[in-house]
């Protein structure tokens, strides 16, 4: 069975900073993965996707993925936080359809 | 071209009756999936169709239920409503429901059991 474990259901970070959020998946067979962000009373947006190919995964606003099977770590990144980036992230893994499994999700806070 | 789009937007309802909700996918696609998102946690997968066909279905209780039409838009309907199923109910349309496929979200049903 697949699954989704984001570390820190909240996590705060200065304005310019280092945004790290961190996802690690459990799957049998190379996993589809996935990052969403929600805004308040939003529906989601992805983010970026990572299906073969190159390991490191360049996605909208900034942020970047990394894959990497042997830690089964899926960890996105944003060098420089702007306040603008305040959301809900959800790290999200599919195998073999389009269905989707989510985890509980990140809140990104971004502190002036 | 317009996204997903969901109706209605918010909606309240008593304890046992029921509702329905509607889905349009983005032009061309042919998969459309029904996620519920409970306040606080991910989304959490009811059903995908594809080409009018179930394709999957998540551990959600037989009150639960839906179609796609030949248009490929869909309905989810949900009987005998509990407090529990309050919640954002989000719909995905896909180009060909398979694996890697991007997925497009709507804005969502926000349902509320009073």
């Amino acid at each position: 069975a697949q699954s989704v474990t984001q570390l820190g259901s909240h996590v705060s970070v200065s304005e310019g900073a280092l945004v790290l959020l961190r996802c690690n998946y459990s799957s049998s067979v190379p996993p589809y993965l996935f990052w969403y962000v929600q805004y308040p009373n939003q529906g989601l947006q992805l983010l970026l996707k990572y299906t073969t190919g190159a390991t490191l995964v360049k996605g909208i606003n900034g942020f970047e993925a990394e894959f990497k099977k042997s830690e089964t770590s899926f960890h996105l990144t944003k060098p420089s936080a702007h306040m603008s980036d305040a959301a809900e992230y959800f790290c999200a893994v599919s195998r073999l359809d389009d269905k989707i499994i989510f985890g509980k999700g990140t809140r990104l806070h971004i502190l002036p | 071209d317009a996204g997903v789009t969901q109706s209605p937007t918010h909606l309240i309802k008593t304890r046992g009756q029921q509702v329905t909700l509607r889905c349009s996918p983005i032009s061309g696609h042919k998969s459309v999936s029904w996620y519920q998102q409970v306040l606080g946690q991910g989304p959490q997968f009811i059903f995908q169709y594809y080409e009018k066909e179930e394709r999957g279905r998540g551990n959600f209780p037989d009150r639960f239920s839906a179609r796609q039409f030949p248009n490929y838009s869909s309905e989810l309907n949900v009987n005998a409503l509990l407090l529990g199923d309050s919640a954002l109910y989000l719909c995905a349309s896909s180009l060909l429901g398979a694996a890697g496929n991007t997925i497009y979200f709507g804005e969502g049903s926000w349902l509320t059991v009073v």
